[in-house]
């Protein structure tokens, strides 16, 4: 059963500690998204790579965050440093190009204190 | 840019009665729309999406869609709810054409409550 998997699954921080969240998408799927999750804002898409080249991270606070994909079987979301604004839930997704559907893992959940 | 709303954060129905959850669009280009599901604490579940083949577009756990231009509309419905409904549901369309593949604008969301 093919599924795009996370770590951690939660996680709670320090405010000013570095934060990294992972994500393996489902093999074969060359496009990954980061979603993050608030009650204010809803879903909101960070960033998102193709063939592990980003393509557009505008959603995401560049000061702060940062993401990347050392290979294709693994993308990276950094928080360095984290604030209290951060605590959210972080969403992976991957999809293939052409197909349409994109497939989300089970979160990661960051409570920055 | 592409849009949808989601009208209700909150939905409350019967056990047994009909589901409607709306969702409207707005889309320079022709879209690809989805509705997602998310129980608690989970990820987002995909139940259907709209790919422009057909206007009905039939998901899993009995949902269905109607894709319909004129009303620039995408609502989901069920004809008999189960307890096991009880998630928040996401309408999604997709940023640009051709599919989510260049990621999705998720509406705010809407809640359902099946009352027993």
């Amino acid at each position: 059963d093919a599924r795009v998997t996370q770590t951690p699954r939660h996680k709670v921080t320090e405010m000013g500690q570095e934060v990294t969240m992972r994500c393996q998408p489902i093999l074969g799927h060359n496009t990954v998204f980061w979603y993050r999750q608030t009650m204010m804002q809803g879903l909101e898409l960070l960033a998102y790579f193709r063939n592990r080249a980003p393509l557009d991270d505008s959603g995401m606070p560049k000061d702060r965050f940062s993401a990347e994909m050392p290979d294709a079987t693994l993308a990276t979301l950094k928080i360095q440093p984290s604030e209290p604004r951060d605590s959210a839930v972080y969403f992976c997704a991957s999809g293939l190009e052409g197909v349409g559907t994109i497939y989300f893992g089970e979160g990661s959940w960051l409570t920055v204190v | 840019a592409q849009s949808v709303t989601q009208l209700g954060s909150h939905v409350s129905v019967s056990e047994g009665a009909l589901v409607l959850l709306r969702c409207n669009y707005s889309s320079s280009v022709p879209p690809y729309l989805f509705w997602y599901v998310q129980y608690p604490n989970q990820g987002l579940q995909l139940l259907l999406k709209y790919t422009s083949a057909a206007t009905l577009v039939k998901g899993i756990n009995g949902f269905e869609a109607e894709f319909k231009k004129s009303e620039t509309s995408f609502h989901l419905t069920k004809p008999s709810a189960h307890m096991s409904d009880a998630a928040e549901y996401f309408c999604a369309v997709s940023r640009y054409s051709g599919g989510g593949a260049d990621g999705l604008t998720f509406g705010k969301g809407t809640h359902l409550i099946i009352q027993p």
